[in-house]
């Protein structure tokens, strides 16, 4: 079975400084890794997706992740935050057939 | 990328009515759809898989009976919460996979019973 750690509930970053959300993994096979954003009251977006080649990935809104296999991290990152970035960010993991399995949620706070 | 739909986006009823909330997958076919529950400030927790032509697949602890699911077409899931309750009151997302594996998310439906 896969399971999925946010570590940290919260984190307050003040506008334009880097941001950094942490998410590790815990899996005996294989997996795919996503990020997700919540906006108040609505759905989730994807903000990118790890599957498989460059370890490295660029996302939409600025935001990368880069996976970490020994670490079992995938972490997003963003050099330079806006007040527009506050939302609910969410770490998910699959290894298929099975289903997502989500994290507990980050929510970040961009301060003026 | 995908887009998934749901309607309503708010529904408020009395306790002991049903309410029907339909998800569509709306430039993609989808076999398989999913449906979410979230509480407030608390991550997604999943509900049931709706399979298209068969019975929908219960996560522990979910009533079957209370959360009726019905995939009739490739493009629609619709979640019935029978005879409501307060406690139903939630954020309910559902969720389709496009032929990869991704799932994109509808815009949720709040259910606030009274």
């Amino acid at each position: 079975a896969q399971s999925v750690t946010q570590l940290d509930s919260q984190v307050p970053v003040f506008e334009e400084a880097p941001v950094e959300l942490r998410c590790n993994y815990s899996s005996s096979v294989s997996v795919y890794l996503f990020w997700y954003v919540q906006y108040p009251n609505q759905g989730l977006q994807l903000l990118l997706k790890y599957l498989s080649g460059s370890t490295l990935v660029k996302g939409i809104n600025g935001f990368e992740a880069e996976f970490n296999k020994s670490q079992t991290s995938f972490h997003l990152r963003k050099p330079s935050v806006h007040i527009s970035d506050t939302a609910e960010y969410f770490c998910a993991v699959s290894a298929p057939p099975d289903k997502y399995i989500f994290g507990t949620g980050t929510r970040l706070k961009v301060l003026a | 990328g995908a887009v998934v739909s749901q309607h309503p986006s708010w529904v408020i009823c009395k306790s002991g009515t049903s309410v029907k909330i339909e998800c569509r997958s709306l430039d993609f076919q989808a076999t398989t759809m999913f449906w979410y529950r979230q509480f407030p400030k608390q991550s997604l927790m999943l509900m049931a898989t709706s399979n298209e032509g068969s019975k929908a697949t219960y996560e522990q602890g979910v009533e079957k009976d209370k959360f009726l699911i019905n995939h009739a077409s490739l493009t629609l899931s619709t979640l019935t919460v029978t005879s409501a309750h307060p406690e139903d009151s939630s954020f309910y997302i559902c969720s389709a996979p496009d032929q990869g594996e991704t799932q994109y998310f509808g815009p949720g439906t709040r259910l606030l019973v009274l």
